[in-house]
């Protein structure tokens, strides 16, 4: 079971602002950083850090952090936006762990 | 261009091994560990392991040890992921993912299918 916890399913209407939510005790001492997977296509990196993007990531993707819980923030959300999208950090012993992933629904 | 090339699908039956290559270009392929990871047909991403593409120092995380075996051709800037005695649950994708503090470059993924 991941040490990451995520919901698995949000919609948003086009247009409007969504924010996918990561969990995990870990999260108080490293940062998550953010993944979005398109059906059959290998995962993207979207936010790293505090709030970093990527070279060619769109501005209304941030990212933001508070206690133990890391959020991803779409604002003005795109139908191409429409996705999995999986949060990444350490677990307690230091190893890489992701969440179990959010699918993005862009209604 | 920098990417991460890996090998074609494979379709193996149970017991047998795979071997999966992942060639680095673009960039300095010891200046950044390689990772593993598995995504079981319809399921999430999970962590496999890394090799410090210095040393061949692997690490495993749970789960992922005993029949999986990271290892480095640095001299052609490949990484491989060899999976031996496979069994119907290894049917998955399996990406390497490179890391600098973050996977910010992935391979396409292969796609190992086991079958009898």
């Amino acid at each position: 079971s991941s040490e990451l916890t995520q919901d698995p399913a949000v919609s948003v209407a086009l247009g409007q602002t969504v924010r996918i939510t990561c969990q995990g005790d870990s999260l108080r001492s490293y940062y998550a950083s953010w993944y979005q997977q398109k059906p059959g296509q290998a995962p993207v990196l979207v936010i790293y850090g505090k709030n970093n993007r990527p070279s060619g990531i769109p501005d209304r993707f941030s990212g933001s952090s508070s206690g133990n819980t890391a959020s991803l923030t779409i604002t003005g959300a795109q139908a191409e936006d429409e996705a999995d999208y999986y949060c990444n950090s350490r677990d307690s012993s230091g190893n890489q762990v992701f969440g179990g992933g959010t699918k993005l629904t862009v209604l | 261009q920098v990417q991460l090339v890996q090998s074609g699908s494979e379709l193996k039956k149970p017991g047998a091994s795979v071997k999966v290559s992942c060639k680095a270009s673009g960039y300095t392929f010891t200046s950044y560990a390689m990772n593993w990871v598995r995504q079981a047909p319809g399921q999430g991403l999970e962590w496999m392991g890394w090799i410090n593409t210095n040393t061949g120092n692997p690490t495993y995380a749970q789960g992922f040890t005993g029949r999986f075996v990271f290892s480095l051709d640095t001299s052609v800037s490949t990484a491989y992921l060899q999976i031996s005695s496979l069994k119907a649950e290894d049917t998955a994708v399996y990406y390497c993912a490179r890391e600098g503090r973050y996977f910010d470059l992935w391979g396409r993924g292969t796609l190992v299918t086991v079958s009898s």
